[in-house]
């Protein structure tokens, strides 16, 4: 199954300024999303990347405050802009492709103050 | 748009028990059902995954059982050990690539006592 790397693994910044996470597979998959996840809560998600063109978002969520990027088939970055507490949480890149079908990252637990 | 419910939120079972998770989903047009299992400061890694072709599948210690007619589906554990305590997710996909994303029920926290 397709292995993914994702980083930072945790972060903490300051309200009103941008984090970007980066996540690399060690296979070319056929898609790639990105997920948020309150502690003890389900996962939600925030995007499909897809490669080449512009990402396809859920209800809810906004390019302006989540562009992604999804320049080859192996990588995928998640940016989220103007921080506020709110976006405190954990965001988890996914990917489909191989024998396992979807894997995960372990995820990118944000806290902003 | 929840369209996978679960239950229970939380389990609390004796080791060498069975720990059963229930899940109930609404889309017909779904056509994979996986099982993950989460541990804390970790993504969600697949455990399980039925396709609604067959009723039941096992792996181990675990086994999903699928009822097409009723829409529902659950996962079994057989012999709990301390070591599954974890979250378990149920979700499911469809095919085609609108709807290859996965829809996540709410999670059960399983906790097994030595």
């Amino acid at each position: 199954s397709a292995v993914i790397s994702q980083k930072p693994s945790r972060d903490i910044c300051q309200r009103g300024t941008s984090l970007t996470i980066q996540c690399q597979v060690d296979s070319q998959v056929t898609m790639m999303f990105w997920y948020r996840q309150q502690p003890g809560q389900s996962l939600t998600l925030i995007a499909t990347a897809n490669q080449g063109s512009e990402a396809t978002y859920e209800s809810g969520f906004v390019i302006d405050k989540f562009p992604i990027s999804r320049p080859n088939l192996t990588f995928s970055t998640l940016t989220v802009s103007n921080m506020s507490p709110e976006d405190s949480s954990i965001y988890l890149c996914s990917a489909l492709g191989g024998a396992d079908g979807y894997t995960f990252g372990s995820g990118t637990r944000l806290t902003v103050v | 748009q929840q369209q996978v419910k679960q239950s229970p939120q939380s389990l609390i079972v004796q080791k060498g028990g069975i720990s059963i998770i229930n899940c109930a989903y609404e889309n017909t047009a779904f056509d994979y059902f996986p099982w993950y299992q989460q541990f804390p400061g970790k993504g969600p890694a697949l455990l399980i995954a039925i396709r609604p072709d067959v009723s039941e599948k096992k792996e181990g210690r675990f086994t999903i059982s699928f009822n097409k007619s009723a829409k529902q589906f659950s996962l079994h554990i057989m012999d709990s050990q301390p070591g599954d305590s974890a979250t378990y997710f149920c979700a499911a996909s469809m095919k085609g690539t609108s709807g290859s994303r996965l829809t996540f029920g709410e999670g059960t926290q399983l906790t097994v006592n030595p």
